[in-house]
């Protein structure tokens, strides 16, 4: 099946510093996709990538679908101490009725204030 | 506003009980999935359904079971033949291309 390796599994930054995650898959995707999951709460969708070489920004966060299909990274500029959290890699290469998403185990973000 | 909720937050079991986790959501999506997340941990793929009154395994199916009998409604019950049920259950659905969106989670302890 297919499978994704997310790195690194967990970061510890100092406020201000830029972060960057990335995530590689055995076979290729059309679809990439990143999400933050606070304690306790359900994943929330960050950035959404549908094309090969897109890079996409929301606020200070910033994703590029690879060109090679298979990978996606996440940036994050001037990190806050909000920005903690879990953050997921999802990827897909079905759609309609037989979609389903592969998710990463995800990078462990600390932010020291 | 549309969303999908998930009940109860919290969730107490005794051993060799079933108990059943509600998940619901107005955003009209076809697609709604099941999963288990454990400390340190990815998430786990349970069940999946992607039309009423269908739904296929996932990753981790036994000890589980659900039904699709509303699109609005994916219940799971965790059987008591799952061994190890602690762990945090998320539900989510997707139109078919996309995100999913998420619910807030029930977290099951056994007692």
């Amino acid at each position: 099946g297919q499978q994704l390796n997310q790195s690194p599994q967990s970061m510890f930054i100092q406020e201000g510093e830029d972060v960057s995650m990335n995530c590689t898959s055995s076979s290729i995707f059309n679809t990439w996709l990143w999400y933050k999951q606070e304690p306790g709460e359900g994943p929330v969708l960050l950035i959404a990538l549908y094309k090969a070489g897109e890079l996409t920004s929301n606020g200070r966060l910033t994703a590029q679908f690879g060109i090679t299909r298979k990978d996606s990274f996440l940036n994050i500029s001037a990190s806050i101490p909000s920005d903690v959290g879990i953050y997921f890699c999802a990827g897909s290469f079905s759609g309609g009725s037989n979609y389903k998403l592969t998710f990463g185990k995800g990078t462990l973000l600390t932010v020291n204030p | 506003d549309g969303g999908i909720t998930q009940s109860p937050k919290y969730l107490f079991r005794k051993e060799g009980q079933n108990v059943t986790l509600s998940c619901e959501q107005n955003l009209n999506h076809d697609a709604m999935y099941w999963y288990r997340q454990d400390p340190g941990q990815g998430l786990r793929l349970i069940y999946y359904s992607q039309i009423v009154n269908d739904f296929q395994k996932g990753d981790i199916a036994e000890g589980y079971s659900v039904s699709r009998e509303k699109k609005e409604s994916f219940p799971l019950t965790v059987t008591s033949a799952q061994k190890n049920p602690t762990a945090f259950y998320l539900c989510a659905s997707s139109p078919g291309r996309g995100g999913y969106t998420f619910g807030s989670g029930t977290r099951l302890t056994v007692v």
